[in-house]
């Protein structure tokens, strides 16, 4: 089983500045199985990201991710107040086929 | 605009039995595959359970096997969960959630499901 560890737990930041959120896996993952997604407080799941570096439909471009392999990144440009939230990192694998990373809260500092 | 409506959560005793459903609109359910993920309270995302759209594949988490079992009827345009013996560990709210080429691009609005006697 893959294993998806995002660091760091929170960052704490200003809106305006930038946002660098790490996934990394404990093997290496196929770029296309890899997205992101953003929760808010009493919110389901929203996609952001897709194949690694794809934008969800509707998702500002202050939203980017990257990565591939072992190590993959979502970067937010410039925080805006409605950015703070949890983000998640997801793959799709063999067994089990879907899995999640533990989360980032990005908090307002 | 796609739509995913759980319902059928609730308090239930451990040891007990509940049946979630989702009901989808403004798309046709037997043309995607469909996952319910959970989330506990304060706790982060967990992907629970995937049927194909045919209903012929279908996977669960080593937490929930063999206790739960996810379902469709395309018919109805609505998935099912079947949870049997529930634990408190299964005290969380759950999704409905569309699934399409490696990603999850639709998800409901969650049902509470909480286990305590």
């Amino acid at each position: 089983e893959i294993v998806l560890t995002q660091s760091p737990g929170t960052l704490s930041l200003s809106p305006g500045e930038r946002a660098t959120l790490s996934c990394r896996a404990s093997q290496s993952v196929s770029s296309s199985h890899l997205a992101w997604y953003q929760q808010k407080p009493g919110q389901a799941p929203r996609l952001l990201i897709y194949g690694a570096s794809n934008r969800a439909t509707g998702i500002p471009d202050r939203f980017s991710g990257s990565g591939s392999g072992t190590d993959f990144t979502l970067t937010i440009s410039r925080l805006e107040p409605e950015d703070f939230a949890v983000y998640y990192c997801q793959q799709y694998g063999s067994s089990p086929p879907i899995n999640f990373g533990q989360g980032t809260r990005l908090e307002i500092k | 605009e796609v739509q995913l409506v759980e319902s059928g959560g609730g308090l239930v005793q451990p040891g007990g039995s509940l049946r979630l459903s989702c009901a989808a609109s403004e798309f046709i359910l037997g043309t995607f595959g469909m996952n319910w993920v959970r989330q506990a309270p304060g706790k982060g995302l967990e992907w629970v359970s995937y049927i194909s759209g045919s209903g012929g594949t279908i996977y669960y988490a080593d937490s929930v096997k063999g206790r739960f079992t996810i379902s469709r009827d395309n018919a109805k345009n609505s998935l099912y969960l079947q949870m049997n013996s529930l634990r408190a560990e299964d005290t969380a709210v759950y999704y409905c959630a569309r699934d399409f080429y490696n990603r999850i691009d639709s998800w409901g609005q969650g049902t509470l499901v909480t286990v305590s006697s």
